[in-house]
């Protein structure tokens, strides 16, 4: 199984920082890497596949990079609705895994 | 609209039974591979199962093989888990997923307690 760690746990930011997430994977996933955003109470929401491709309607400030095993998920400028928790995923093999999540919260 | 809606979770004791559906509308349904996934309370994200358009490719969790099983009938665009001699640890919301983690549902919740 693909362990994915996340760091950092928690990032507190102001609105109109910029917030560098970082995924890191126990072995090569490829580019076979999402990003996913969940807000309390509501469904997990698509923002990145393939380690850099925003998800339909995503706005141009969140953007992913990297390959292998090191996987990093930037918002530019951060927007009030942006304050979440996102998680990585891979889909290179099975079973499908999760990070355990990054809570960017207000500072 | 591309729509998902859970239905079927509830309250069941431990080593009981239950089984989720998921109606999925907007799309066509029997050209999509579909997932399950849970979020415990408080918790990450645990990919539950995953079924191909034709039921022939089935995957599992380890936590939950040889007790779940997912299955579709594509003639009604439903997705379903069974679940059986469930656990407290199996408590969560349970969301159905397209392939691609593009369109989830709302939600279902489980509760295993006695």
């Amino acid at each position: 199984e693909i362990v994915l760690t996340q760091s950092p746990a928690t990032l507190s930011l102001s609105p109109g920082e910029r917030a560098t997430l970082s995924c890191r994977a126990s072995q090569s996933v490829s580019s076979s890497l999402a990003w996913y955003q969940q807000k309390p109470g509501q469904a997990p929401r698509l923002l990145i596949y393939d380690a850099s491709n925003r998800a339909t309607g995503i706005p141009a400030r969140f953007s992913g990079s990297g390959s292998g095993t090191d996987f990093t998920l930037t918002i530019s400028s951060l927007e009030p609705e942006d304050f979440a928790v996102y998680y990585c995923q891979q889909r290179s093999s099975w079973p499908l895994t999760f990070g355990g999540g990054t809570k960017v919260e207000i500072k | 609209e591309v729509q998902l809606v859970e239905s079927g979770g509830g309250l069941v004791q431990p080593g009981g039974s239950l089984r989720l559906s998921c109606a999925a509308s907007g799309f066509a349904f029997s050209s999509y591979n579909m997932n399950w996934v849970r979020q415990a309370p408080g918790k990450g994200l645990e990919w539950v199962s995953h079924i191909s358009t034709s039921s022939s490719n089935i995957h599992y969790a380890d936590s939950v093989k040889g007790r779940f099983t997912i299955s579709r009938d594509n003639a009604k665009n439903l997705l379903y888990l069974e679940m059986n001699s469930l656990r407290d640890e199996d408590t969560a919301v349970y969301y159905c997923a397209r392939v691609a983690f593009d369109c989830w549902g709302q939600g279902a919740l489980v509760t295993v307690s006695s």
